[in-house]
């Protein structure tokens, strides 16, 4: 299996700018996971999905943030307009649906807001 | 709701010496405890992890860490440490009722030669 893809690898973009970030999970996974990676903030869960089902979203930051699952082997996250502050790696993990199983993470999307 | 603390923000050991990373978790009942390990550039890897059982875990890349009840604590470590495990190391705690993990701030590991 390929693992968790994420893309892009890295994105520059000026402030206000629509930014959408790309995650395709493990075959067969059917839990989704976005977290946001800063020095300040450490790892922070954003929302993470079920069977394509947003099931906890209290983490996104404000309404600038949103993010789908249209179907079991695609997500997105969008931020519209960007801000600085955005400036971030951004990791999609999934897992399966048991309480012990592994979460795989995907190799991140490093953000960078001018 | 849970959370964890990792004391350490940045550890240097020399190669072959022995590391011990700490993780201090808070958690009403029994929690799933994992340490996972971020290299450069790369998402993060599971290194190990407890749910219950044996309170002495092994995992990958010859790490073991110690569940503690008493002391609410899960520290990772490994009796002799080579160049490639520098690196950040997470300690996560998720609760058997709840899918989600929070994650410490991390420890960096620098391996002096």
């Amino acid at each position: 299996d390929a693992g968790v893809i994420q893309s892009p690898r890295h994105e520059v973009t000026e402030m206000g700018q629509e930014v959408t970030l790309r995650c395709k999970p493990i075959s067969g996974h059917d839990y989704l996971f976005w977290y946001r990676q800063t020095m300040m903030r450490g790892l922070e869960l954003l929302i993470y999905f079920n069977n394509n089902v947003p099931i906890d979203d209290s983490g996104m930051p404000e309404d600038r943030f949103s993010a789908k699952m249209p179907n079991a082997s695609f997500s997105t996250l969008k931020i519209q307009p960007s801000e600085p502050r955005d400036s971030a790696v951004y990791f999609c993990a999934s897992k399966s649906g048991s309480h012990t199983g592994e979460l795989f993470f995907g190799e991140g999307s490093r953000l960078t807001v001018l | 709701a849970q959370s964890v603390t990792q004391p350490d923000i940045h550890i240097t050991v020399s190669e072959g010496a022995s590391l011990e990373l700490r993780c201090n978790y808070s958690y009403g009942a029994t929690p799933y405890l994992f340490w996972y390990v971020q290299s450069p550039g790369q998402g993060l890897q599971l290194l190990l992890k407890y749910f219950s059982g044996d309170t002495l875990v092994q995992g990958i890349k010859g790490f073991e860490a110690e569940f503690k009840r008493s002391q609410s604590s899960f520290n990772l470590r490994k009796p002799s440490v080579h160049w490639s495990d520098a690196a950040e190391y997470f300690c996560a705690v998720g609760a058997p009722d709840d899918y989600k993990l929070s994650f410490g701030a991390g420890t960096t590991v620098t391996v002096r030669a």
